[in-house]
């Protein structure tokens, strides 16, 4: 079928290295943030949320980063791993308006070297 | 493992059939959400339901429709299937309460019309 929008960005890191991810989100009044990994033919999956009230949060081998004066949010993997080879989407949730809708960045393909 | 499940996995189908796309959770979630995906693209959502009887249309324009009779069932319908309609299809659900919450996804339907 024919495709509408964007092909994804590619982040290619040595195993071992540190990864960041970045996405800018659209809606200053979005209060709520999720990173998602897809793996080829599986569908996304959660890795770690934030919200507005926080500017940083960690989980294990991630850090998500948030700048809401520049409306940014950025994904940290600590020592990537091949497993970690997937596509990464942000996803933010607009508050008000009785809205309950996730809005997906574009994503990032990362991938591992060996 | 989140307890959202899509049948079938995979499907090919000619032209012109009537195909529905099930998708079931057993989360209790009220929030449930249809994304389109071609390979390599972003998720863009066709359709949501806040709840039994709730169903809006999404950002994506789509010729399918779907229909939420039961919470825990959100089926998606191509009434006449036509190669542009070749894509995978992720169904999702949220029990989002106004604090943020995480979208489940389920494996999704990679539909190819012929």
């Amino acid at each position: 079928g024919e495709s509408v929008g964007l092909h994804l960005p590619t982040l290619s890191v040595q195993e071992g290295d540190n990864s960041i991810i970045n996405c800018a989100y659209s809606n200053s009044a979005s209060d709520y943030f999720i990173w998602y990994k897809q793996e080829s033919g599986k569908g996304p999956q959660f890795i770690i949320d934030i919200r507005s009230n926080m500017d940083k949060r960690q989980g294990q081998r991630v850090t998500v980063l948030l700048n809401k004066t520049v409306k940014h949010l950025s994904l940290q993997i600590a020592a990537t791993q091949p497993g970690d080879s997937a596509v990464y989407f942000c996803a933010e949730n607009p508050k008000g308006g009785g809205t309950y809708k996730y809005i997906f960045g574009t994503g990032t393909r990362l991938k591992v070297l060996a | 493992e989140a307890d959202i499940y899509q049948t079938p996995r995979y499907l090919v189908i000619g032209t012109g059939k009537k195909i529905t796309l099930e998708c079931s959770q057993t989360m209790g979630h009220d929030k449930m959400y249809w994304y389109q995906q071609d390979p390599g693209m972003e998720l863009h959502l066709i359709h949501y339901s806040y709840g039994v009887n709730s169903t809006e249309k999404g950002d994506l324009s789509s010729e399918s429709t779907v229909s939420r009779i039961r919470t825990e069932h959100f089926p998606l319908t191509l009434e006449s299937a036509r190669p542009s309609h070749t894509s995978q299809y992720l169904c999702a659900s949220s029990g989002f309460k106004g604090q943020g919450a995480e979208a489940f996804f389920g494996q999704g339907t990679r539909l190819t019309v012929v």
